[in-house]
């Protein structure tokens, strides 16, 4: 099984919301990621965690806050949004970090509007 | 610094014949893997091959090749008999060693349009 589950698929949200959403892989993988995809363009890195642990935030504003709390699991929490952070939420996941770590599987995506 | 380009913006195919979608890519380091992705406009980024920098043999996944050039640091996608469902984005991909872990570095992308 190389599913990776996302939830929501679809979520509105004004900007003085606060909302999560939820990542999940059983692939007994040790990295996962989050990525942020405009339309037409490539995803673009958000954060990384592996092991648990975050060990790269590319710089992301501090209205998005990651948080894994086991090795199946990762959110990201959302906050105080502005209508450029609309876009497509990309999770996913490999065995673990380093080059040789093979295929990265991703989940469905989130599609995130922000009124 | 790590880069991965794609040059076609569009490709235009019949059904049943073949095309190649190009991509090179730019790296100091020895190992890497290269990845190719389907992103039909549902979304979901669907992982296609996967070609590491070692491997001696061209990656083939059913319909799926990978034509691994490494001299010339080429990483073409042939799909062999399109089908209508075929019609998507492509993103090449590659990840190395680099100050972002295993993160994935993507081209543009190729929008493919299969008609019948």
């Amino acid at each position: 099984d190389t599913e990776v589950t996302q939830t929501p698929k679809h979520l509105v949200m004004g900007m003085t919301n606060k909302k999560s959403l939820k990542c999940e892989q059983h692939m007994g993988h040790r990295a996962m990621y989050w990525y942020k995809q405009k339309a037409k363009k490539p995803p673009e890195l958000m954060f990384v965690y592996s092991y648990e642990k975050l060990s790269i935030n590319e710089s992301v504003p501090s209205r998005f806050s990651p948080e894994c709390p086991n090795s199946s699991l990762l959110n990201l929490h959302l906050h105080a949004l502005q209508p450029e952070d609309s876009a497509l939420y990309l999770c996913a996941s490999s065995l673990n970090e380093g080059a040789g770590a093979g295929e990265q599987y991703f989940g469905p995506g989130t599609r995130l509007t922000v009124t | 610094a790590q880069k991965i380009t794609q040059t076609q913006p569009g490709m235009f195919v019949q059904e049943k014949e073949a095309v190649t979608l190009d991509c090179t890519y730019d790296t100091s380091d020895q190992s890497y893997g290269l990845f190719w992705y389907k992103q039909p406009s549902s979304g979901e980024m669907i992982f296609l091959i996967y070609q590491g920098s070692y491997d001696e043999q061209n990656a083939t996944e059913g319909r799926y090749s990978l034509n691994f050039q490494k001299a010339r640091k080429s990483a073409n996608l042939v799909i062999s008999a399109s089908q209508l469902g075929d019609s998507a984005m492509y993103f090449c991909a590659m990840r190395g060693n680099n100050q972002a872990g295993t993160a994935l570095i993507f081209g543009k992308g190729t929008t493919l349009s299969v008609s019948s």
